[in-house]
């Protein structure tokens, strides 16, 4: 079983709808989550991170944690077709420091 | 803040010859990592620096790399000697501090292809 999993997509969702990127982890004692969106050719960049239980909400975007299912999302809302890229969920290992362990990514398609 | 900057942009050699990967972190941050992404695995942690010393190199894959911080505003990853398997994005990514939700910066990669 991979650390991080994820559906490698591609999720194809129309302009306007809520894409929903989702995450699984092995480690139980992981502590803190994030979302990172990476651009073909380009660096990832840190869109949101969550370490409580529940939904946090960030303009557009909410992250939602399950500890207990060890699960991980990212909602879109109002995708626009500027946000096609590939979604990256990390999870920081409960190894006393920052050790983030990357899923292979979801590629998400908005189109118009 | 000019970010974390990495050079060179592209690397392209042969098999069997030394590649030396470099990066400047942001300012100010004091932990680093070296990631490498490929298709297959995506990306992979080799080795963090806090306050310039080695933590955690577990992921790096063999004695043919290592990597360096002689000061808080410089690293390199050394690949010697290189093979086509180490074909790869490398990127670094600075932190500020070692918090675990201290989110990581990343650079723009070195994308390198050994033939």
């Amino acid at each position: 079983q991979k650390e991080v999993e994820q559906n490698s997509g591609p999720l194809s969702v129309p302009e306007g709808a809520i894409a929903s990127l989702n995450c699984t982890y092995s480690d139980r004692g992981s502590q803190s989550f994030f979302w990172y969106r990476q651009y073909s050719g380009k660096s990832p960049e840190l869109i949101m991170f969550i370490y409580s239980n529940g939904d946090k909400e960030d303009g557009r975007f909410t992250a939602q944690l399950n500890k207990a299912s060890q699960y991980v999302s990212l909602l879109i809302r109002d995708s626009q077709p500027s946000d096609s890229a590939t979604y990256l969920c990390a999870v920081n290992q409960n190894t006393g420091f920052q050790k983030l362990v990357f899923g292979t990514g979801t590629r998400l398609l908005v189109s118009p | 803040d000019a970010g974390v900057i990495q050079s060179p942009r592209h690397e392209v050699t042969e098999m069997g010859q030394e590649v030396t990967l470099r990066c400047k972190p942001i300012s100010g941050h004091n932990s680093l990592f070296w990631y490498r992404q490929t298709m297959m695995r995506g990306l992979e942690l080799l080795i963090y620096f806090n306050n310039n010393v080695p933590i955690d190199d577990s992921g790096m894959p063999e004695d043919r790399f290592s990597a360096k911080m002689p000061n808080a505003s410089f690293s390199t990853l050394k690949i010697q000697p290189s093979e086509p398997r180490d074909s790869a994005v490398y990127f670094c990514a600075s932190s500020r501090g070692s918090a675990l939700n201290s989110p990581l910066h990343f650079g723009n990669g070195t994308r390198l292809t050994v033939t």
